[in-house]
């Protein structure tokens, strides 16, 4: 049982280019979200997913688009990486209220 | 809007002290908060959440709706109680925090 697994650990881009941050849960939760953690500013609702198929808005969603296709994954992308977006990105999943964290992955955008 | 507020980015007690980490929200209906923990190298945990009103590692955390707080408490700071304390408010299907505060034990 590997609970929330996100990749990469770390990822240096530059500004304009897209990627995706992969998140994957074997836990079978409903409930997934995503968090960009910053100095000072603490952890901050990207998106969430309250099941496969659908998805809203958090605290900070512009310049994210994420997607649910399946239970098990909810992967973050950036269309156009800007500086701004560097940050820590937590993925959770959670099967009421209690957030299950992944390990992070830092985002560096030049 | 819907807010958590802690007030303080750093705080620093000496072992043995008690600890106490303020967490404030705002929100008109009937809240549902946590406290979170991410010890250094680990994954952010859940610490504890205030419908279980359990004591977790010492700690415990009382909400109190008239001040709209639910400040997080131990009688007795340890060493290994340093780490980056979180407060969470869950409404709406959403889950927020605030900026986090840092509890650094002194020896």
């Amino acid at each position: 049982n590997a609970g929330v697994t996100q990749t990469p650990k770390f990822q240096v881009l530059k500004t304009g280019q897209s990627m995706t941050l992969q998140c994957a849960q074997d836990m079978n939760h409903e409930y997934m979200s995503w968090y960009r953690q910053d100095p000072g500013m603490g952890l901050r609702l990207i998106h969430y997913s309250v099941g496969a198929g659908i998805t809203d808005q958090g605290e900070v969603p512009n310049g994210y688009n994420v997607s649910r296709s399946t239970t098990e994954d909810f992967p973050l992308r950036l269309l156009s990486a800007a500086p701004s977006q560097t940050s820590v990105y937590f993925c959770a999943s959670s099967p009421g209220r209690k957030l299950f964290f992944g390990s992070g992955t830092q985002l560096s955008v030049l | 809007a819907q807010r958590v507020t802690q007030p303080e980015k750093l705080l620093s007690v000496f072992k043995g002290a008690p600890v106490e980490l303020k967490c404030n929200y705002s929100y008109s209906g009937s809240p549902e908060l946590f406290w979170y923990v991410q010890y250094s190298r680990q994954r952010l945990q859940l610490l504890l959440r205030h419908i279980s009103r359990e004591s977790i590692k010492g700690f415990t955390a009382d909400l109190n709706k008239g001040e709209t707080s639910f400040h997080l408490k131990k009688p007795f700071a340890q060493e290994e109680d340093s780490a980056m304390y979180y407060c969470a408010l869950s409404y709406d299907d959403k889950i927020i925090f605030g900026k986090g505060t840092r509890l650094h034990i002194l020896p």
